[in-house]
Parts: C-alpha cells; sequence; structure tokens
C-alpha cells in the first residue's frame, strides 16, 4: 500500500514568486493536512482538509492557501514568497478527521528554498 | 491551550539497550490522541505509535511502546534493543478533542545509537 506522496521534494524559488505543492494521501484516506517545519518554530500546522472542505487552519498569513480534489489529492499554494517560508513542508493523512484510534501518517515532505 | 514539552534535546543510547524519551503534554480535553513520530535527515515523518486517552492498555508496536500515565500527563516512549538506524530526531505530538487532525508536536529529541 502506498504512502503519502509529496511533489515535489526539492525546489528553490526566488522571494516574490508563488510556489504550489502537491500531496497524494494513502489510498482511501479523506482527510490532508499541511504542516511547515523550520527550525525557528518547529512544526506548525497549517490547514486541514476533509472531503474538500477545510476543516481547520493554522495561524499562517493568507499567502498559505489550500485546496482539497474529489480525488482526496491537495495542494497547497504559498504566493508572494519570503525568505523565511523556507521549510520543510509535510502532508499527513487520514481515513477520518479526529476520532479514536485515527492515525495520522505523513510523507516525506517537501524542502523549499527561497532566495 | 495544549501544550507538549520534551525535556531531552539530545540523548545517547548504546546499541542493543533501551531508552525511554520523555514526552508531558498539557490539555483541559478529556478525549485526546498521543503520537509519537520519528524524523531521520531525510525529513520524512514516520509514525511510530498512537496511544489514546480513553485507552486502559499502554500501546506498543513491535519495539516501540509507550508508557502512559494519565493522571501525570506524560506519555514516554520506550526503544527496547536500540539499533544504529534509530538514530534519528522523534517527536511527540497531541491530538486534542473527538473531531480534526490537528496536531500540536513538541521541540523534539534528537537520540544518537552507539556501536
Amino acid at each position: 500500500k502506498a504512502g503519502v506522496t509529496q511533489t515535489p521534494r526539492y525546489l528553490i524559488k526566488t522571494r516574490g514568486q508563488q510556489v504550489t505543492l502537491s500531496c497524494s494521501p494513502i489510498s482511501g484516506h479523506r482527510s490532508v493536512s499541511w504542516y511547515q517545519q523550520t527550525p525557528g518554530q518547529g512544526l506548525q500546522f497549517l490547514f486541514e482538509y476533509f472531503s474538500e472542505t477545510q476543516r481547520n487552519k493554522g495561524n499562517f498569513p493568507g499567502r498559505f492557501s489550500g485546496r482539497q480534489f474529489s480525488n482526496s489529492r491537495s495542494e497547497m499554494n504559498v504566493s508572494t514568497l519570503e525568505l523565511g517560508d523556507s521549510a520543510l513542508y509535510l502532508c499527513a493523512s487520514s481515513w477520518a478527521t479526529g476520532g479514536p484510534g485515527n492515525t495520522i501518517y505523513f510523507g516525506e515532505g517537501s524542502w523549499l528554498t527561497v532566495v | 491551550a495544549q501544550k507538549i514539552t520534551q525535556t531531552q534535546p539530545g540523548m545517547f543510547v548504546q546499541e542493543k539497550e533501551a531508552v525511554t524519551l520523555d514526552c508531558t503534554y498539557d490539555t483541559s480535553d478529556q478525549s485526546y490522541g498521543l503520537f509519537w513520530y520519528k524524523q531521520p535527515s531525510s525529513g520524512e515523518m514516520i509514525f511510530l505509535i498512537y496511544q489514546g486517552s480513553y485507552d486502559e492498555q499502554n500501546a506498543t508496536e513491535g519495539r516501540y511502546s509507550l508508557n502512559f500515565q494519565k493522571a501525570r500527563k506524560s506519555a514516554n516512549l520506550v526503544i527496547s534493543a536500540s539499533q544504529l538506524g534509530d538514530s534519528a530526531m522523534y517527536f511527540c505530538a497531541m491530538r486534542e478533542g473527538e473531531y480534526g487532525n490537528k496536531l500540536v508536536f513538541g521541540a523534539g529529541t534528537i537520540l544518537r545509537v552507539k556501536s
């Protein structure tokens, strides 16, 4: 059974550009969440999508957005990139949104460098 | 607000010995889930073990076990028979409430296994 797949794995962007990251969840999983990981701030929740609806959002500016498609695949977009957006972006998938025993699995992450 | 504390920034353990990684949490919710993840230098976040707040038995997954002490709000990870491949960053995380998959992470513990 394939795990959570994130693309691209590595990318370099210039300040002011925008970027789109993609995440394919584990087959059958309908919840996709995104996290940003930086050395200074650690792991921070960005947002969660379930059945194409945003269920929860972290404390990030509006430049960070996401969406989920009918096949549960998700994309996140960051517009007007800043140097501080350089981070590892992790996608997580789960069968349901919340609930006892509902395990959350992560992908390999997308390393974004903004220069 | 929920909070996860991992007080050990770094740990060393001899190969084949057991090691305990500490995690304490703070929540006012009765229903929550606790997760442990392993993150090698590649960045992938690997799920290790899950403990629900209503689970009466400590969770175990192969060489991993969770020492869950609800009254003390601690959820320590025990790795038995350490292997060189266990060298990585380990994160404790909590999902609060019945709904949603937002995880709050601790700062992590770097584990180094010595041969």
